[in-house]
């Protein structure tokens, strides 16, 4: 079966913290792809990252940065120096190989204070 | 930039009437997807299409429907509203592309209805 799981329902820091955002997935197939989305209040999912499940290099784009590890089944999030405009849901999901679909995880909502 | 547009940002409905969501892309994508996202439940796939004419259910297809005569619009259907259909609606569109092309299979989406049935 595939699924994804964001353990982390709600996560509150203080502006300039760093913050990790978890994702487990689960897929029996080989090949597929994760992605992480930006959900900010206004509502629009806004696409982030894609990472094929042949390349396990971590990518860094300005404050934030990406780990995927197929040993363990994670692709986590971190935020770097966190600010007030990344407060948002933000969303794990997976492509799997069976018609361009993708499976959510149910969200972290993550809250940055002044 | 890829642009998928909604037709309405808020919409109020009455139960029982007949309701059209219209969702359109500007990137030439084949694919098209039409979710709805509820507290507590997440994003969840009604129904998505793979070409023109074409159509698929998705995992809570009932009480909708779809059209797809254009490539660039894919309408998502209530024929009589129902107040468990109070939800925000999410249109996106992908890419088949090329094999290895970074954007094949990314999803882009629109800004989102919100809509009440009363």
């Amino acid at each position: 079966a595939q699924k994804v799981t964001q353990a982390q329902t709600e996560i509150s820091v203080v502006e300039k913290e760093d913050v990790t955002l978890d994702c487990v997935y689960e897929t029996r197939d080989t090949t597929y792809y994760l992605f992480w989305y930006k959900q900010p209040p206004s509502g629009e999912l806004v696409f982030l990252i894609r990472r094929n499940s042949f390349d396990e290099q971590n990518e860094i784009s300005g404050r934030y940065s990406w780990n995927f590890q197929k040993s363990t089944s994670s692709f986590n999030f971190t935020i770097t120096a966190s600010q007030v405009v990344d407060s948002a849901v933000y969303f794990c999901a997976l492509h799997y190989n069976q018609g361009g679909k993708l499976i959510f995880g149910q969200g972290t909502e993550l809250s940055v204070k002044p | 930039d890829v642009k998928v547009t909604q037709s309405s940002r808020y919409l109020v409905k009455r139960t029982g009437e007949k309701v059209f969501l219209e969702c359109v892309q500007d990137m030439d994508h084949e694919n098209m997807f039409w979710y709805r996202q509820d507290p507590g439940l997440g994003l969840r796939l009604i129904y998505f299409s793979y070409d023109v004419k074409m159509k698929e259910k998705g995992d809570i297809p009932e009480g909708y429907s779809v059209s797809r005569e254009k490539k660039e619009r894919f309408s998502l259907i209530l024929e009589s509203a129902s107040t468990n259909q109070t939800s925000m609606y999410l249109c996106a569109s992908s890419s088949s592309g090329l094999a290895g092309s970074t954007s094949t299979d990314t999803q882009y989406f629109g800004p989102g209805t919100r809509l009440t049935v009363l």
